[in-house]
């Protein structure tokens, strides 16, 4: 079975510095995707960025960027030029060809001014 | 973008009342849609698929008879809790895939606060 684990409860930065959140995984799977979603105070869930594990590439969204070692079976997030707006839940999250989402424990962020 | 409508977002009612979220989407069809639970400050738990014409696949330990689902069209999926108490008070979500995008994201509704008095 799938586990994804996330083993930073909370953190916090300093408004326009970077911090990095962890994430481990397991699977016996090939073909996968992995995700980071931000969840604020109104408990939306919104993709911050995904990744293809047939990508060595790392992906990038403006200031999020991913370090994805599938070796290592790590999937960790940065967060560059923290903004007070970065504060919330975020969670890493693993699927396969079945759709279903495997999310870790998650990590509070709170951004301080 | 696809947009994935849950309703209602908060309802308070008593307990051995049943209660129906429904999750629909709004401009795609998803065979297959996902019901989540989460308690606060805690993740999200999957705790059933619900697929398109055919019951829904349920996560063990989830009670079948207390959560009953049903996804009678392509763009929408309900879940019913039924006899609700106050330990099943939480915040339910939902997310459907687009069947015609199956290596894209889901898209999650907005949730549902579930408050059983």
């Amino acid at each position: 079975a799938q586990t994804v684990t996330q083993s930073q409860p909370e953190m916090s930065v300093q408004e326009a510095e970077t911090v990095t959140l962890s994430c481990t995984y397991d699977t016996s799977e090939n073909n996968y995707y992995l995700f980071w979603y931000k969840q604020p105070p109104s408990r939306q869930m919104i993709l911050v960025i995904r990744q293809e594990a047939y990508k060595q590439q790392n992906a990038t969204e403006n200031r999020f960027s991913v370090n994805f070692q599938k070796a290592a079976k790590s999937f960790s997030l940065k967060i560059s030029d923290s903004q007070l707006g970065d504060t919330a839940m975020y969670f890493c999250a693993f699927t396969s060809n079945t759709g279903k989402l495997i999310f870790g424990q998650g990590t509070t962020l709170q951004v301080k001014p | 973008g696809a947009v994935v409508s849950q309703h209602p977002s908060w309802v308070i009612c008593k307990s051995g009342t049943s209660v129906k979220i429904e999750c629909r989407s709004l401009d795609f069809q998803a065979t297959t849609m996902f019901w989540y639970r989460q308690f606060p400050k805690k993740s999200l738990m999957l705790m059933a698929t619900s697929n398109e014409g055919s019951k829904a696949t349920y996560e063990q330990g989830v009670e079948k008879d207390k959560f009953l689902i049903n996804h009678a069209s392509l763009t929408l999926s309900t879940l019913t809790v039924t006899s609700a108490h106050p330990e099943d008070s939480s915040f339910y979500i939902c997310s459907a895939r687009d069947f015609g995008q199956s290596n894209q994201p889901q898209h999650f509704g907005d949730g549902t606060r579930l408050s059983i008095l």
